[in-house]
């Protein structure tokens, strides 16, 4: 069964902060990882994608894989309030099933001005 | 030009009712999906099809039915519908296989009554 787990939240830091979300696979054949947001209504938004070992950084966003401990994160530098949302995290394993997304449940992200 | 659209954007029907949801992407990708979102956010997905072929087919039930007339369009036909389908649905494409990012339509809320 493959998993991907996060924190449900809410997750609340003030504005300027940085936010750090968290997520676990369980498959160890995943190869590649995004970071999804999801406003209130609205729809999932890229806003990263990862696919080695390392930081990956665009803008105020770093996404971190460590793909031994199977473990990826988001770090949001100098958080603001219009970054106030849901992040699902996705794994997505190579070859026949490379099709396929599978994401986590989502942390909701609150940051207070 | 909106990438991946889908029509209607809310729909409210009695249980029992059989309805239609309609995707449409003019990103000339191949592959294109259908997620279902529950009222805790988890973003699951029930279909994939790839060049007009079901490539991905979910434990979901046969109420559900997927077509796809040509790689631009994939519809959701739900039968018989129970209040357990109230949800969000989201149609979602990328282009072939490996680490393309999917892209999401801007959902269908469904509300059976």
């Amino acid at each position: 069964q493959k998993e991907v787990e996060q924190n449900s939240g809410p997750l609340s830091v003030p504005e300027g902060a940085i936010a750090s979300l968290n997520c676990t696979y369980s498959d160890r054949g995943s190869q590649s990882f995004f970071w999804y947001r999801q406003y209130s209504g609205k729809s999932p938004e890229l806003i990263m994608s990862i696919y080695s070992n390392g930081d990956k950084e665009d803008g105020r966003f770093t996404a971190q894989l460590n793909k031994a401990s199977q473990y990826v994160s988001l770090l949001i530098r100098d958080s603001q309030p219009s970054d106030s949302a849901t992040y699902l995290c996705a794994a997505q394993i190579s070859g026949a099933g490379s099709y396929q997304l599978t994401f986590g449940k989502g942390t909701k992200l609150s940051v207070i001005p | 030009d909106t990438a991946v659209s889908q029509t209607p954007k809310y729909l409210v029907t009695q249980m029992g009712n059989d309805k239609s949801i309609k995707c449409e992407q003019n990103l000339g990708h191949d592959t294109m999906y259908w997620y279902k979102q529950d009222s805790k956010k988890f973003l699951k997905i029930m279909f994939s099809y790839n060049n007009k072929e079901l490539i991905i087919n979910e434990t979901v039930p046969n109420r559900f039915s997927p077509k796809s007339p040509d790689k631009a369009h994939l519809n959701l036909h739900i039968n018989s519908l129970e209040l357990g389908d109230s949800a969000v649905y989201f149609c979602a494409s990328k282009q072939g296989v490996g680490t393309d990012t999917q892209y999401f339509g801007p959902g269908t809320r469904l509300t059976v009554l």
